[in-house]
C-alpha cells in the first residue's frame, strides 16, 4: 500500500529552527509537496520537490532524497504565525496525490 | 499563483436538506478539480476527482448518490450534499491544478458545513 509518515505534533520556540520530516512509500514518484494549513482554513502551497536536493524559499526550505523516500521541511526564524499544520503529499505514478496526516507545529514564545 | 474560489464559506442547514457548494477557478481553466473532506484534527480525505464534461471518479467508501458532483465547465465544479445528516458536518475543500500532471494544487477557501 501507499503510505506517508510524518510526526503528529511538534513544539518549537519562537526564533528557533524546526525540521519536519516526511517519509513515503508510494507506487512511483512524480513530486513531493509541502502545504501549510492554519486551523479552519484551506491548505496553502509551500514547496514542490521533484529532484533530489534542497529548495530554499525565504525562511522555508524543503529537502528531498528519492532513494531514501524522505523529505523534510525546514523552518527558520520561527514566528508565532508559523503555528499551523504542515502537510506532506506525494504524487504517485498515476499522478494521484497521496496525503500525509499532517504535523501540527506549536510555536511557544 | 492561480486562484480558486469556493462558495459558501459557511453553511448551516437542517437535517434532510440538500446543500450545494461551488468551486470556481478564476484565472485558469481546470479540466480536473478535486473535492476533499476534512474532519477536525484529521488530514484531507479525497472524496472524488471531478473531470469537466464527464462523470466524477469517487474514492472508495464515498457515496456518489449522496455527494453529487457536476463539472459543467472548465471553471466550475459543484458538490451537492443530498439529504444531509449531522455526520456530514465537515470542512469541504476543492482544489484544482492548471497542470494536472505536475505542479501545485490551488485550493479554494473551504466550506464549513454544519447539519443540525
Amino acid at each position: 500500500g501507499q503510505n506517508i509518515d510524518q510526526p503528529t505534533e511538534m513544539t518549537a520556540t519562537e526564533g528557533a529552527i524546526v525540521q519536519i520530516n516526511c517519509t513515503y512509500q508510494t507506487s512511483g514518484f512524480n513530486g513531493l509537496f509541502w502545504y501549510q494549513q492554519h486551523a479552519g482554513e484551506a491548505p496553502t502551497f509551500l514547496s514542490y520537490n521533484v529532484l533530489d536536493g534542497l529548495e530554499e524559499k525565504g525562511r522555508f526550505s524543503s529537502f528531498l532524497s528519492r532513494s531514501k523516500g524522505y523529505s523534510y521541511l525546514l523552518l527558520k526564524e520561527l514566528q508565532m504565525k508559523d503555528s499551523a499544520s504542515y502537510l506532506c503529499a506525494v504524487k504517485d505514478s498515476n499522478y494521484q496525490l497521496i496525503w500525509g496526516a499532517g504535523t501540527k507545529l506549536i510555536i511557544k514564545p | 499563483g492561480a486562484v480558486v474560489s469556493q462558495h459558501p464559506s459557511r453553511v448551516i442547514c437542517k437535517s434532510g436538506t440538500s446543500v450545494k457548494i461551488e468551486c470556481r477557478s478564476l484565472d485558469f481553466q481546470a479540466t480536473t478539480m478535486f473535492w476533499y473532506r476534512q474532519f477536525p484534527k484529521q488530514s484531507l480525505m479525497l472524496m472524488a476527482t471531478s473531470n469537466e464534461g464527464s462523470k466524477a471518479t469517487y474514492e472508495q467508501g464515498v457515496e456518489k448518490d449522496k455527494f453529487l458532483i457536476n463539472h459543467a465547465s472548465l471553471t466550475l465544479s459543484t458538490l451537492t450534499v443530498t439529504s444531509a445528516h449531522p455526520e456530514d458536518s465537515s470542512f469541504y475543500i476543492c482544489s484544482a491544478s492548471d497542470r494536472p500532471e505536475g505542479g501545485e494544487l490551488f485550493f479554494g477557501e473551504g466550506s464549513r458545513l454544519t447539519v443540525l
